[in-house]
């Protein structure tokens, strides 16, 4: 199994630009999340998917952020316009099915590591 | 008052010590509990779950005291790649959506 798989691995960028991760759940498992980790603020969560659809959104920062999951194998974090303060390391995790055995064991994925200018 | 409380170190010790991290938490409904181990710029990635009666795996054992509403992990033998953050996480239910991750608590093992 090649994990959760996540994109960019770094980025750079300017503020006010646009960005957009991505990230592939493991095979199989169908609820995926969108962490973000700061010295600060340790790791918050920001969303998270049961079967493609977005059951708590309360943890996204504000309108700037946006995620996605259109199918059970893609799901994108964007964030527009970016600024400063949004820099920090996304992580994306998938779990197994809400209530299946091992439901709350999180895989992670390398992570994001995002520097807005 | 946090969900979930750490230490966050750093805990410096030797090689061959034994060292011992707790965690607390506020929510008595909580369910599961897990320590997540995370070096350095990588992912978190799960060490090991609590249960009630306490379990071992190696030179880590893991336990739970749900009247103090606490959990601890305990390394015997450290070895210098034991260096990591630990984190623990709490869930309130089955699903993994409700966890809630801790601090983290910073450990050097060193020669």
């Amino acid at each position: 199994d090649a994990g959760v798989i996540q994109s960019p691995r770094h980025e750079v960028t300017e503020m006010g630009q646009e960005v957009t991760l991505r990230c592939k759940p493991i095979s199989g498992h169908n609820s995926l999340f969108w962490y973000r980790q700061t010295m600060m603020r340790g790791l918050e969560l920001l969303i998270y998917f049961n079967n493609n659809v977005p059951i708590d959104d309360s943890g996204m920062p504000e309108d700037r952020f946006s995620a996605k999951m259109p199918n059970a194998s893609f799901s994108t974090l964007k964030i527009q316009p970016s600024e400063p303060r949004d820099s920090a390391v996304y992580f994306c995790a998938s779990s197994p099915t809400w209530g299946a055995a091992g439901a709350n064991v999180l895989t992670f994925g390398a992570g994001s590591r995002l520097t807005v200018l | 008052r946090k969900e979930v409380e750490q230490d966050p170190g750093p805990f410096n010790v030797p090689e061959g010590a034994t060292v011992a991290f707790n965690c607390t938490y506020s929510n008595s409904a909580s369910q599961s509990f897990f320590w997540y181990r995370q070096d350095c710029r990588k992912e978190p990635k799960l060490l090991m779950s609590v249960y009630s009666s306490g379990n071992e795996d190696g030179r880590f054992t893991a336990q739970l005291n749900r009247a103090s509403q606490y959990i601890s992990l305990l390394i015997r033998d450290s070895k210098l790649s034991d260096s990591a953050t630990y984190l623990c996480v709490v869930s309130f239910n089955t699903n993994a959506g409700k966890s809630t991750f801790g601090d983290g608590t910073t450990l050097t093992v060193k020669p």
